[in-house]
């Protein structure tokens, strides 16, 4: 596996289910991103990880819990979502300094249909 | 706040045209850096290009160039010698450092069409 990998591709589930997104990096980065892609929305950054420890939460409801134990894993725990939930969940990691200027590399995404 | 505005959803190009993408974005940060990405259909989103906000040369990747215009806050695309695999959404996005980390801004994007 190359870049960066996420699994599953597809997930359906109802309101009253619990799933978990997973995202893996092969480059060595040490920050990795959750975002969720809407149509005709941009692309909302969710959480960030930088060296393993959360940095960020842009106010995202706690139905989402995501979790890092490495800095090549990833993962979004979900439970009791919304149908308005549904969209793409993007993961991307990055080389981070903390002064920017690195690009971020995304992996192909999980379209989320939530019923 | 950061924005980035695409002013336009859809555009259309024939093969072996020139085609500009338009984004402008709003920031009160001296130390930024702007990039564009592409997302084909289906398929994983990839950078095109990026460029460092205290550079004034505008960046070049073989058929795609910028034009950046710092006072105005514009960060336009070219696309010359367009081709049929070009076809995708073009985001325009602004990164900058804040706490330690670093964010990256998104437009809307463009959904541009490479016809035959």
């Amino acid at each position: 596996e190359t870049g960066v990998t996420q699994t599953p591709r597809h997930l359906v589930m109802g309101m009253t289910n619990k799933k978990s997104l997973k995202c893996e990096q092969h480059l060595g980065h040490n920050a990795m991103y959750w975002y969720k892609q809407s149509a005709k929305k941009p692309l909302e950054l969710m959480f960030v990880y930088s060296l393993e420890e959360r940095v960020e939460n842009n106010s995202v409801p706690s139905r989402f819990s995501p979790e890092c134990p490495n800095s090549s894993h990833l993962f979004l725990h979900l439970h009791t979502l919304q149908p308005e939930d549904s969209a793409l969940y993007l993961c991307a990691s990055s080389q981070s300094t903390g002064r920017g200027g690195y690009e971020q590399f995304f992996g192909p995404g999980t379209r989320l249909t939530v019923l | 706040a950061q924005t980035v505005t695409q002013s336009q959803p859809e555009m259309s190009v024939q093969e072996a045209e020139t085609v500009t993408l338009s984004c402008t974005y709003d920031t009160s940060e001296s130390n930024y850096y702007l990039f564009w990405y592409k997302q084909p259909p289906s398929r994983q989103m990839i950078l095109v290009i990026r460029q460092e906000a205290y550079k004034q040369q505008n960046a070049t990747e073989n058929r795609f160039s910028v034009n950046f215009q710092k006072a105005a806050k514009s960060f336009s695309l070219k696309i010359s010698d367009s081709q049929l695999g070009d076809t995708a959404m073009y985001f325009c996005a602004f990164m900058f450092a804040q706490g330690g980390s670093e964010k990256l801004v998104f437009g809307k994007g463009t959904k541009l069409t490479v016809n035959p």
